[in-house]
């Protein structure tokens, strides 16, 4: 089983539907991520969380919305979808304290929006 | 906050011949850079990394080189083989003191083709 699990994997939607997408991690990691990725712009950090009780907002925040139920879940919502929504999305972990800053990426979710 | 430039955005190489991607990054504070592949379907992984008190790495086939005074860092792949067909991003990040980087900033990629 992947250490990092995302559901769904794919998603269509409409627009103005709530959607959320679910990450759950096996790796004991503190901290949590939601990425986006668009062709042509790379990975760009949405939400991100150091422990339960920390939400941080990322670079493209706005629209996007997040919950930390547990250490090892990370939801990631959209209120509202809208067309420009449509990417791919990331949920990502990593260690706390010493140790390399790796990220432990999930298989992505592809989201849709019509 | 932190900027990544990262070229060429396409990369066709010979099967065999080295490829070389390059990032340049704007904050001289950040002091670790990773780089991540990214195989069709699948999510990011961690292939190498370097950290600003080091100038250069090595893992089999592929190098990591940092010019911290010109802030700029290069992925090198020598004798590519069809399996280093991906994507490739460079990153940065600040590792602080007590660990863990504070989230990374990635540059846009770069799609490796090897030609048979």
């Amino acid at each position: 089983d992947a250490d990092v699990t995302q559901t769904p994997r794919n998603r269509i939607t409409k627009t103005g539907k709530r959607i959320m997408l679910e990450c759950s991690q096996t790796k004991g990691h503190d901290r949590m991520y939601w990425y986006r990725q668009d062709p042509g712009l790379g990975l760009r950090l949405i939400y991100y969380s150091f422990d339960v009780k920390d939400i941080n907002k990322g670079e493209i925040s706005d629209g996007y919305s997040v919950s930390r139920q547990a250490q090892a879940k990370f939801s990631l919502s959209l209120e509202s979808a809208i067309p420009n929504q449509t990417a791919l999305y990331f949920c990502a972990t990593s260690e706390q304290g010493f140790g390399s800053g790796e990220l432990f990426f999930g298989e992505g979710s592809r989201l849709t929006v019509l | 906050g932190e900027n990544v430039e990262q070229h060429p955005s396409t990369l066709s190489v010979q099967e065999g011949d080295s490829a070389v991607i390059k990032c340049t990054y704007s904050d001289s504070a950040s002091n670790y850079f990773p780089w991540y592949k990214q195989e069709l379907g699948k999510g990011p992984q961690l292939i190498i990394d370097i950290r600003s008190n080091v100038g250069e790495k090595k893992d089999q086939r592929i190098a990591v080189t940092l010019n911290k005074t010109a802030k700029h860092f290069s992925l090198h792949i020598t004798e590519t083989q069809p399996e280093d067909s991906a994507v490739y991003f460079c990153a940065a990040s600040i590792i602080f003191l007590g660990g863990g980087a504070d989230g990374l900033t990635f540059g846009k990629g770069t799609h490796l083709i090897i030609q048979p």
